[in-house]
């Protein structure tokens, strides 16, 4: 079944905790993007990556890092967490490149509680 | 700069009747738009998009939308709602032509209401 995975799904945690939340895709999609989403700001995009070692930082980067070393993973790294990141995160992927008019697949969700 | 509005925070529609999210968006170039909806703790569900051609694509689940270049809009609509059609709407814009960034409305809650 094709599909974006993430974990974990669920995450409590204190302030400046390192925590990795991985996603992982079966689709061999080349474009790999992250979102956080907030009530009544929608979807924000943090990081996208057009291909692997290859990422650049969406709206709203600031406290986040990221990496694609292999095309099916793009794990999303929080240094030190802050409150402020507490949110809903969302991975999600596209066949195709830079012009791809493709839709994005997302996976199911990572809440985040920073206490 | 990329952005997209829907002015809508809540839509209220009784079952049966049609429906219409609404979604405006600014893009420099041509846009790629899409329409993606969001069922209770689910991840976002692709709907439809709009890529050239027609002006009125057709999606999953009986929706549709409008383009309209002249207005910057990209309606979704559905000529019958069913309750279980509620949910959370978002409206998303890639532009064409160097269209790295996918962009985000702050989405519209739908309630059809039996």
């Amino acid at each position: 079944e094709a599909q974006v995975t993430q974990n974990p799904r669920y995450l409590i945690t204190v302030t400046g905790k390192k925590l990795t939340v991985t996603c992982s895709q079966n689709m061999n999609h080349e474009y790999m993007s992250w979102y956080r989403q907030d009530p009544g700001l929608g979807l924000r995009q943090i990081y996208y990556s057009m291909n692997v070692e290859v990422t650049d930082k969406g709206d709203v980067p600031e406290g986040y890092k990221v990496s694609r070393k292999e095309k099916r993973n793009f794990p999303l790294i929080l240094e030190s967490p802050s409150p402020n990141q507490t949110s809903l995160y969302f991975c999600a992927s596209v066949a195709g490149g830079a012009s791809s008019y493709n839709e994005q697949f997302f996976g199911p969700g990572t809440r985040l509680t920073v206490l | 700069a990329q952005s997209v509005a829907q002015p809508e925070d809540q839509v209220n529609v009784a079952e049966g009747n049609p429906l219409t999210v609404k979604c405006t968006y600014s893009v420099s170039g041509n846009p790629y738009l899409f329409w993606y909806v969001q069922y209770p703790n689910r991840g976002l569900q692709f709907l439809l998009k709009y890529i050239t051609g027609d002006n009125l694509v057709k999606g999953s689940y009986g929706f549709e939308a409008e383009f309209n270049k002249s207005q910057t809009s990209f309606h979704l609509k559905k000529p019958s709602a069913l309750v279980s059609d509620s949910a959370l709407y978002f409206c998303a814009v890639r532009q064409r032509d160097y269209g790295q960034n996918f962009v985000f409305g702050p989405g519209t809650r739908l309630s059809v209401l039996p």
